[in-house]
């Protein structure tokens, strides 16, 4: 596709759950960053994979957020034992130069821990 | 860590006026952004300031880069209907990016 593509666009879980949250970059892009947006807020950044590699992961909030990208395009962001907190939209965005102030996001997936 | 201070949270303009918004830090940058947040979108770039002082247009919107380097401002300028929004800046020292909490434009035709 021609954007940043993001799967499913709504979730709805309950409280405990494990959940996956998709995204397509835009092809070549070899840079791709996650970004969770609460709200009333701006995004917040999470982590960020140049390839396959996780480049920069200091903005996971704990333990239960684990994100892979295993053939270096399609990332997938994990959720183990949800909790009411975490529900945000969940923005992903991929840019062909390794910067993010050059990315491009995606739709975002609206995560609900209920 | 760094923090944004973007004001104001909110605003109600006529269709027609111009629209003036700013964002303020603890630390200084080295890069700031203009987005523009639709409902359900992701955000979109409007304007990436390199240097301190810069002055950049992109059609109605001016966005500048302050002197200080802990401060930018965004003007729109005859405002429209689908100029309604969310704006957010971000700013840039070293990575990640670090966003403010938004401005909500809403225009009265």
């Amino acid at each position: 596709g021609a954007g940043v593509s993001q799967t499913p666009s709504n979730k709805v879980t309950e409280k405990g759950k494990y959940v996956e949250l998709r995204c397509d970059p835009i092809s070549g892009h070899t840079a791709l960053y996650w970004y969770r947006q609460s709200l009333g807020q701006g995004p917040e950044f999470l982590i960020y994979f140049q390839g396959t590699g996780a480049a920069d992961d200091s903005g996971l909030p704990n333990d239960r957020f684990f994100a892979v990208r295993p053939e270096g395009s399609v990332s997938t962001l994990k959720i183990q034992r949800t909790e009411r907190g975490d529900s945000a939209v969940y923005l992903c965005a991929s840019s062909v130069t390794g910067r993010d102030t050059e990315a491009f996001f995606g739709q975002g997936t609206r995560l609900t821990v209920v | 860590g760094q923090q944004l201070n973007q004001s104001p949270q909110s605003m109600f303009i006529q269709e027609g006026e111009d629209v003036s918004m700013n964002c303020t830090s603890s630390s200084i940058f080295n890069t700031w952004l203009w987005y523009k947040q639709d409902p359900g979108e992701g955000p979109v770039l409007l304007i990436a300031l390199y240097k301190a002082g810069e002055l950049t247009s992109n059609g109605r919107l001016t966005a500048q880069f302050g002197i200080t380097r802990k401060d930018s401002f965004l003007n729109i300028s005859a405002s429209i209907p689908s100029d309604v929004g969310i704006y957010f800046c971000a700013g840039q020292l070293t990575t990640p990016l670090v966003f403010g909490k938004g401005t909500r434009l809403s225009v009265i035709a």
